[in-house]
């Protein structure tokens, strides 16, 4: 089983609608998590960290589910910009040391 | 300012050449990472650095030579490559790799393709 798994999509969203997929993990070590969106041929970038509480950023709210091992992602009223790849990630404990785990990536296509 | 440099951002590279790849953040931050990227695969990890100190190598071949010289700089030496090792390969930063500050930024990458 992969550390970190993903939906690999695509989602066909409508423009302005909502959007959600999530992210599973397989060490309950692991310690905090992030969302990245990668755009083609480019590196990836920061959409935001996920806390245990949850946490909402504009149009997008990351959820974190500890007993289930999972974190989610939703995007609201989506915008052709949205149209990216997005990466989970995942920061485990190893032994030599902490480690950031990436999933495959989910792919979303947002259409007028 | 949340940037991370490399450089080249494109390489290309015979199989008998030496080459390096740079990156540098000035953000203070004590962890440095390299990443390896195929196409349509997601990054995966080749080192980690703590304070200046390697501490993962995920197994990468001996081709693969990483060098921290200071807390902002990360260098990937490259030797004997083969077409295989064909890739996106990104430097990240993070503010540390244990507790919260573990938020990793990454570098626009340096597009390498051996020949």
């Amino acid at each position: 089983r992969k550390e970190v798994e993903q939906d690999p999509g695509p989602f066909n969203v409508p423009e302005g609608a909502t959007v959600a997929f999530n992210c599973t993990y397989s060490n309950s070590a692991s310690q905090s998590f992030f969302w990245y969106r990668q755009d083609c041929r480019k590196e990836p970038k920061l959409l935001m960290s996920v806390y245990s509480s949850g946490n909402e950023d504009g149009r997008f709210t990351a959820q974190l589910n500890r007993a289930s091992q999972y974190i989610s992602l939703l995007i609201r009223d989506s915008k052709l910009s949205d149209s990216a790849t997005y990466l989970c990630a995942v920061n485990t404990i190893k032994a030599a040391g902490n480690k950031l785990t990436f999933g495959g990536g989910t792919r979303v296509l947002v259409k007028p | 300012d949340t940037e991370v440099t490399q450089t080249p951002k494109h390489l290309v590279m015979g199989m008998t050449n030496k080459k390096s790849l740079k990156c540098e953040q000035h953000m203070g931050h004590r962890a440095m990472y390299w990443y390896k990227q195929k196409a349509k695969k997601p990054p995966e990890l080749m080192f980690v650095y703590s304070y200046e100190k390697l501490s993962i190598n995920e197994s990468v071949p001996s081709r693969f030579s990483p060098e921290c010289p200071n807390s902002s700089l990360l260098n990937l030496h490259l030797h004997a490559l083969q077409p295989e090792d064909s890739a996106l390969y990104l430097c990240a930063s993070s503010q540390d790799t244990q507790g919260s500050n573990t938020e990793a930024f990454f570098g626009q990458g340096t597009r390498l393709t051996v020949v």
